[in-house]
């Protein structure tokens, strides 16, 4: 059953903490993407990685890192440095090409307390 | 960069009311449009596309966008909308100059009143 995977579902930081958001996907995707998607914004476009080993920054990537160690694999760190965390994060992945289809997951609701 | 617009934050319809929802993006070449839905609970799904040919696009569940070049819009439709409607419509441009990043609109709640 092919998809993308998202976890948590929810998560809770105390801030000043730094947390990861997990997403794989086993569909064979070569790019895999992170937006953040906040009320009336839309999805902004955090990170991006074409290819394994290899990422760049989307529109807001200050305060979050990532990593890319695996095709199926492409964790989201959130650091202390993002002033405004509390949102909703979606993972995505596409075949490489011109005009792909994005495939999303279930997202990952993080809020700060 | 490019931006996209949609300006209905938010739709209320009865059940079998036409709909339309708006998109408009900033620049103009060659552009891949999509619009997605996203059901309460539910994972963000594809609902149409248009990459070239036939300008009018026919998705899933009876949803149908024109593209209009010379207005630079993409507005979604369906003749008759139901209950099941409900949920999140955010339209996307990919346009060649920014490899295959989609620049998303701000999204439109709709609610359909059974």
């Amino acid at each position: 059953d092919g998809g993308i995977t998202q976890s948590p579902k929810y998560l809770f930081r105390k801030e000043g903490q730094n947390v990861t958001l997990s997403c794989e996907q086993n569909l064979n995707h070569d790019a895999m993407y992170w937006y953040r998607q906040d009320p009336g914004q839309g999805l902004r476009l955090i990170y991006y990685s074409q290819i394994v080993n290899d990422f760049q920054k989307g529109d807001i990537a200050e305060g979050y890192s990532v990593s890319r160690e695996k095709k199926e694999s492409f964790p989201l760190t959130v650091t202390s440095a993002q002033k405004n965390p509390t949102a909703f994060y979606l993972c995505a992945s596409t075949i490489r090409g011109r005009g792909d289809t994005q495939y999303f997951g279930p997202g990952t609701r993080l809020t700060v307390l | 960069a490019q931006s996209v617009s949609q300006h209905n934050h938010h739709v209320i319809l009865s059940e079998a009311a036409s709909l339309e929802l708006g998109c408009n993006y900033s620049y103009g070449g060659t552009v891949n449009l999509f619009w997605y839905v996203q059901y309460p609970g539910q994972h963000l799904q594809l609902l149409l596309k248009y990459f070239s040919g036939d300008p009018l696009v026919k998705g899933i569940k009876g949803f149908e966008a024109e593209f209009i070049k010379s207005k630079f819009s993409f507005n979604l439709r369906k003749p008759s909308v139901q209950w099941s409607d409900t949920a999140e419509y955010f339209c996307a441009v990919k346009d060649g100059n920014a490899g295959n990043m989609l620049t998303f609109g701000g999204g439109t709640r709709l609610m359909v009143k059974p």
